[in-house]
């Protein structure tokens, strides 16, 4: 069975720090996507990154960067100097025609 | 950017009522899906259409039913609403083909069944 694991139910960061937000997967297939996807207390789920599994360069959106070890199933996120807005649940997810989201953290920025 | 959106934020219904959950997308995209979402368990999939008049079956279908009968337009139908089905419900859309593995989400259905 596909699975996405977060083991990190609660995290905390203060303002302008930086934090990584673990992420590891099990998939017996070569080609599929990875996601964190952000959602923030009472609004809209948003996509943060988006990484697909043949490249080997990790992605990078402003802020937000992973750490994508496809040997060892595993697809971090870095959230650089946090802000107040970061505070959010993130979900990792693994998709391979169909998404599968791990069980979130919720992160808190304290300012 | 694309819009996905429910027609509520908040329900509250009781034991054995049938429940409409509706989903709108304005960006043409071909494929949606509901997923149902619950502390520690992140997001599970319900059922998923990917064309009009059709639907598949998710991970957990049991007690939902669905209906697609316009490109835009995606329904989660709750028969005969139970307690275990309180729960916040997510609808989605993406594109087929061509990053049809990006989906958008709409702000999410909060259930309250008593």
């Amino acid at each position: 069975a596909q699975t996405v694991t977060q083991s990190q139910p609660e995290m905390s960061v203060q303002e302008a720090e930086t934090v990584t937000l673990s992420c590891t997967y099990d998939t017996s297939e070569s080609d599929y996507y990875l996601f964190w996807y952000k959602q923030p207390p009472s609004r809209q789920m948003i996509l943060v990154i988006r990484q697909e599994a043949y490249k080997q360069q990790n992605a990078t959106e402003n802020r937000f960067s992973v750490n994508f070890q496809k040997a060892a199933k595993s697809f971090s996120l870095k959230i650089s100097d946090s802000q107040l807005g970061d505070a959010a649940m993130y979900f990792c997810a693994f998709y391979t025609g169909k998404l599968i989201f791990g069980q979130g953290t919720t992160l808190q920025v304290k300012p | 950017d694309v819009k996905v959106t429910q027609s509520s934020r908040y329900l509250v219904k009781r034991t054995g009522e049938k429940v409409f959950l509706e989903c709108v997308q304005d960006m043409d995209h071909e494929n949606m899906f509901w997923y149902r979402q619950d502390p520690g368990l992140g997001l599970r999939l319900i059922y998923f259409s990917y064309d009009v008049k059709m639907k598949e079956k998710g991970d957990i279908p049991e007690g939902y039913s669905v209906s697609r009968e316009k490109k835009e337009r995606f329904s989660l139908i709750l028969e005969s609403a139970s307690t275990n089905q309180t729960s916040m419900y997510l609808c989605a859309s993406s594109l087929r083909g061509q990053n049809q593995e990006t989906q958008y989400f709409g702000p999410g259905t909060r259930l309250l069944v008593l």
